[in-house]
């Protein structure tokens, strides 16, 4: 496969609560990009880092927020989840021109 | 309008069909386009990059006009495993950002 996973594969959480979506990226793939994807929809891009830095935000509001480790693997926080963070998200990785997808978590706020 | 956009169809044609699928974008500024398939509840994968000389992989076609903003794919001989959501992406403001169409769905029958 991508050689990039992402766990948990499904979460439901409540609405309010906070959650915590990881990825670990393929090997020396320095930069990573999570994407939210609604159903019916093309993948939204979040924000990006690169080398530990954010490195460009989509229009998501503050809350949601990321981390990238010194190993390039990654994590997507949502605080104060809404019912419509409800979606795949999706993280990819890259090192040069193509960017490789994780499956994805689904999080369903209920 | 949306930056990226795309028929979502469902398009129904039988195997052995031809079918083609464009896209348009609104950023004249966008250099790197992209074709990427995503199979039900699944990541999305690159299809093929789109260069404007146009680029053909197998029975598979894309082709890039600037002057009027638009993408296409071209499948030729189309097979039941074709069947699956077609998004067209740009890269407009950054390395590896990828803005994505909302997709256009193809169902190959027998």
């Amino acid at each position: 496969e991508t050689g990039v996973t992402q766990s948990p594969t499904h979460l439901i959480k409540t609405r309010g609560q906070q959650v915590t979506l990881r990825c670990s990226s393929q090997s020396g793939h320095n930069t990573v990009s999570w994407y939210q994807q609604a159903l019916g929809q093309g993948p939204q891009f979040i924000f990006q880092y690169y080398r530990e830095e954010e490195n460009g935000r989509g229009n998501f509001p503050p809350r949601f927020s990321g981390l990238q480790f010194p190993n390039y693997s990654s994590e997507l926080n949502v605080n104060a989840l809404e019912l419509d963070d409800s979606a795949l998200y999706l993280c990819a990785s890259s090192l040069d021109r193509e960017a490789f997808f994780g499956q994805g978590t689904r999080l369903t706020v209920v | 309008r949306k930056e990226v956009e795309q028929d979502p169809g469902p398009f129904n044609v039988p195997e052995g069909a031809t079918v083609a699928f464009n896209c348009t974008y609104s950023n004249s500024a966008s250099q790197s386009f992209f074709w990427y398939r995503q199979d039900c509840r699944k990541e999305p994968k690159l299809l093929m990059s789109v260069y404007s000389s146009g680029n053909e992989d197998g029975r598979f076609t894309a082709q890039l006009n600037r002057a009027s903003q638009y993408i296409s794919l071209l499948i030729r001989d189309s097979k039941l495993s074709d069947s699956a959501t077609y998004l067209c992406v740009e890269e407009n403001t950054g390395f590896q950002k990828l803005v994505f169409g909302t997709g256009t769905r193809l169902l190959v029958s027998p």
